[in-house]
């Protein structure tokens, strides 16, 4: 049964950089049917999806933080890594890692989610 | 950017009622609509795919319907496990979108 997982401080200064880590386990990331994604819910807000990757190595991201973010991938060790920069208090939020479908890209897999609290 | 409007925000009802939850878009997006269901400290669940496609082992009270710009989530009798918030979500574009969500609350 594939699961995702995320990893990370759970406190990071601003201006600093988040950084991020889902291991898949259970299954392959390099599956041509899916992409795999990250999603972020400020507490008591809604969600925002942050952008995705596909294995032919292609990744999108929000407009609204493509110039802040990078996500790479790690076939190897089926992880793919989420990095913000630059992070203000804004950026506080739970982070979600997820799987979507490459014909209905809705996400259909989740991992548990962890917070990221931004604070000097 | 595709905008989600979700209606009512707070929904106040008890079990065995049915309920419609509304989820408008800001362009049309066919049936390029999923819902998902979020509890407390939780990931959320996705519930509905494809505007009315059930999810795997999701129970049959739910169902969806709309097209275009207008869709509808529908409990048709309220069980204990369904009080939570309920999200809709467009992925008809970049960036996928979400509505601001509804909270079905006890009554």
């Amino acid at each position: 049964q594939l699961q995702l997982q995320e990893s990370g401080p759970g406190l990071v200064k601003p201006s600093e950089t988040l950084s991020l880590t889902c291991t898949v386990s259970g299954g392959s990331i390099s599956s041509s049917l899916y992409y795999w994604g990250w999603i972020r819910q400020p507490p008591g807000k809604g969600l925002e999806w942050i952008g995705s990757f596909y294995s032919s190595g292609s990744t999108y991201y929000n407009p609204s933080l493509k110039s802040r973010v990078t996500i790479s991938v790690d076939t190897s060790k089926s992880q793919f890594s989420l990095k913000l920069y630059s992070v203000t208090a804004a950026d506080t939020a739970v982070y979600y890692c997820a799987r979507q479908g490459r014909y209905f890209p809705y996400f259909d897999l989740w991992g548990r989610g962890t917070l990221v609290t931004v604070s000097s | 950017d595709i905008q989600m409007t979700q209606s009512p925000s707070t929904l106040s009802a008890s079990a065995g009622d049915r309920v419609t939850i509304t989820c408008r878009a800001s362009l049309s997006i066919s049936d390029w609509l999923a819902w998902y269901q979020q509890k407390p400290g939780k990931a959320p669940k996705v519930m509905i795919y494809k505007v009315s496609s059930l999810e795997s082992g999701v129970p049959s009270r739910f169902s969806g319907s709309g097209s275009g710009t207008e869709f509808t989530l529908t409990i048709s009798s309220l069980q204990p496990d369904d009080f939570a918030t309920y999200y809709c979500q467009q992925y008809k574009s970049h960036p996928a979108t979400f509505g601001q969500g509804t909270k079905v609350e006890i009554k």
